[in-house]
């Protein structure tokens, strides 16, 4: 069965440290990928995702991702964090696997906590 | 456009009592998923459907949990009777699969105490 696995479980930076929040997959098929963010509180929001083409994406607020398929990752950076980004990040990986085909299977999730 | 809606945004009740949560997904969407997401488990899908029809519901926690979506504009989630450890945040959200890219819109969850 496909797998989302984030590495940690709790990230804890001072503002304006860089950021990168580790995401592997375990599927070998095409594959689209997902990091959403739930503020304290909220819902999810979508952050960025990667369908096609450059590996390298870039979201909202600063935050980038970048696509490595020979690695089945897809971290997510922040070249330097502030305090609102304290949150709890998600990584989702969509298939076309048949079975599961519309499903987003989900990370564990990281919170980050910022330090101001 | 409103997006995901989900009402009632807070309910409180008794154990043994009936819950209904409901949700509305983006108009034109066809996929609506329902999640429940606490500080132990973390987010879990419950049931997804495509089209009105139940796709996957093995993430049911047992036979208190019942969803229906009537129509491609409704959908319901009941826990009959609830018990405390039902407590938890639940989200709706909803894709289109003509987009290919199947993301999530979330509504912004019914959090759920069982006294």
């Amino acid at each position: 069965a496909q797998s989302v696995s984030q590495h940690n479980h709790h990230v804890i930076l001072s503002e304006a440290a860089s950021l990168e929040l580790g995401c592997n997959y375990s599927y070998g098929g095409t594959v689209n990928l997902f990091w959403y963010v739930q503020y304290p509180g909220q819902h999810l929001q979508l952050l960025l995702k990667y369908f096609s083409g450059d590996p390298l994406v870039k979201g909202i607020k600063g935050f980038e991702a970048e696509f490595i398929k020979s690695k089945f990752s897809f971290n997510l950076r922040k070249p330097s964090v502030q305090w609102s980004d304290t949150a709890e990040y998600f990584c989702a990986v969509s298939t076309h696997y048949g079975g599961s085909q519309g499903n987003l299977i989900f990370g564990k999730g990281t919170k980050l906590s910022v330090k101001p | 456009d409103a997006g995901v809606i989900q009402s009632p945004r807070h309910e409180v009740t008794e154990m043994g009592q009936e819950v209904t949560l409901r949700c509305k997904p983006i108009s034109g969407h066809d996929y609506l998923f329902w999640y429940r997401q606490t500080m132990m488990r973390g987010l879990e899908l419950l049931i997804y459907f495509n089209n009105n029809v139940p796709i996957d519901d093995s993430g049911m926690p047992e036979d208190r949990f019942s969803a229906k979506m009537p129509n491609a504009s409704f959908s319901t989630l009941k826990i009959q009777p609830s018990e405390p450890r039902d407590s938890a945040v639940y989200f709706c959200a909803s894709s289109l699969a003509r987009a290919r890219y199947y993301e999530q819109y979330f509504g912004p969850g019914t959090r759920l105490t069982v006294t």
